[in-house]
């Protein structure tokens, strides 16, 4: 049972576009969302994480917007950037930051220059 | 070190031997997760320790596969019996104390032939 489904699988965008990446999870449990960015041969690095209490959080470039009732998230690139190329994954867990995380299946992303 | 360093970085073994898997968290975290990386596809939970003791080996697929952290720092996944379903990459990540966000080691990409 994938608990957190992630779309799209891969999306190109140019540089200085908008990339967005939605999740859905079917845990109402999940309280905590976490987006990671991994490059190839290296381990996912933490983004941007966001709790239920807000619909929306900005850091720099990127955006999670939520929707509780809908249990939905995304994650938005604004003025997207060649070095944004990167694999990046969705996840959920309950409780703590610290808690065993569900991740998505992962969003290629190439921004093209 | 500075951050969750993973040893060796790339394994491969024949089918049935015996594998280990080293993973040094960052000094002080008490919590430390391992997760398992299919090609193209999002990190699966395995297994997490606080300090020494084992709470949560849901995830370990089958039998084959034991980990472990007797000081409560280092850990090592060890995998018997290795199958070609085994081939993946195997992330270590560690958190402060459960409350603060997981860093993730680089893996350790393990092929079996």
């Amino acid at each position: 049972q994938q608990q957190v489904k992630q779309s799209p699988q891969s999306l190109i965008v140019q540089k200085g576009g908008i990339s967005i990446i939605n999740c859905a999870y079917e845990n109402t449990a999940f309280d905590y969302f976490p987006w990671y960015q991994q490059f190839p041969g290296k381990g996912p690095a933490l983004l941007i994480a966001i709790r239920p209490d807000v619909s929306e959080k900005k850091e720099g470039r990127f955006t999670i917007s939520f929707n509780k009732s809908a249990k939905q998230f995304s994650l938005h690139i604004m003025d997207s950037q060649p070095g944004d190329s990167a694999t990046y994954f969705c996840a959920a867990s309950i409780g703590a930051a610290g808690n065993k995380l569900t991740f998505g299946g992962g969003t290629r992303v190439l921004v093209k220059p | 070190g500075a951050g969750v360093s993973q040893s060796p970085r790339y394994k491969v073994a024949k089918r049935g031997q015996d594998v280990a898997l080293r993973c040094d968290p960052i000094s002080g975290h008490v919590s430390l997760f391992w997760y398992q990386q299919a090609l193209g596809q999002g990190p699966e939970f395995l297994t997490y320790f606080q300090n020494e003791a084992q709470l949560d080996k849901s995830g370990l697929p089958s039998d084959r596969f034991f980990a472990e952290r007797p000081e409560g720092s280092v850990s090592t996944l060890k995998i018997q019996r290795t199958q070609q379903e085994d081939s993946a990459v195997y992330l270590c990540a560690s958190s402060r104390d459960g409350e603060q966000p997981q860093h993730f080691g680089d893996g350790t990409r393990l092929s079996i032939l």
